[in-house]
């Protein structure tokens, strides 16, 4: 039981390129999400995903695009990469909140660095 | 809106000392708080929460008791360990019930020096 990867661990991009990130997770979940931790920003809602086929925008969602087209994956899409994305990107999973207890499982993250 | 607040970091103790580390929350309705705690190289994971107003979490050793009347939920601990060197988020769950989201603090990094 693996709970919840992430691919890959660090990146390095230049202005203007894309790439894709990518989530799993093992534990059947239905909801999943995409975050963002800068310094002295905590976590912030990036995406979300209700359920396979659906997305939805968080707090920060400009300039990224997600798919859930499996239940288990959670793509996160930079088109054209901005300095200003750099960061470290985590992904989460979790049951319907209306399942007790509500908790969030969370990958180890990506590295993102933009220059 | 909703919002955590959490004590600045770095915090750096001596092995076996008392830690609290700080949070205040504002929020309308009643919130579900948490502490999660990230090692270093990994994900973040729960280590408590409390869901109504006067509950008690506690896991590891560690502690915090929701305090509606002071909006707080500070997390304390009686003797640390070099273990417990980590970075410790607050957050609060909102929004209808069944659609909840959660909004976390900036982040607390804690060292323990043998």
């Amino acid at each position: 039981n693996a709970g919840v990867t992430q691919t890959p661990k660090f990146r390095v991009l230049k202005t203007g390129q894309s790439m894709t990130l990518l989530c799993a997770q093992d534990m059947n979940h239905e909801y999943m999400y995409w975050y963002r931790q800068d310094p002295g920003m905590g976590l912030r809602l990036i995406h979300y995903s209700v359920g396979e086929g659906t997305t939805a925008k968080g707090e920060v969602p400009d300039g990224y695009n997600v798919s859930r087209l499996k239940k288990q994956n959670f793509l996160l899409g930079l088109e054209s990469a901005a300095p200003s994305q750099t960061s470290v990107y985590f992904c989460a999973s979790s049951y319907p909140p209306t399942r007790r207890p509500y908790e969030q499982y969370f990958g180890p993250g990506t590295r993102l660095t933009v220059t | 809106g909703n919002s955590v607040t959490q004590m600045e970091g770095p915090v750096t103790l001596s092995e076996e000392a008392f830690l609290t580390i700080n949070c205040t929350y504002t929020a309308t309705g009643y919130p579900s708080l948490f502490w999660y705690v990230q090692y270093p190289g990994e994900g973040l994971q729960l280590l408590l929460k409390a869901t109504k107003a006067d509950d008690k979490g506690s896991n590891k050793g560690f502690e915090a008791t929701y305090r509606k009347e002071t909006t707080s939920f500070h997390l304390e601990k009686g003797s640390v360990q070099v273990s417990d060197s980590a970075v410790y988020f607050c957050a609060l769950s909102h929004g209808d019930f069944g659609n909840e989201k959660l909004t976390f603090g900036t982040g607390t990094r804690l060292t323990i020096i043998p």
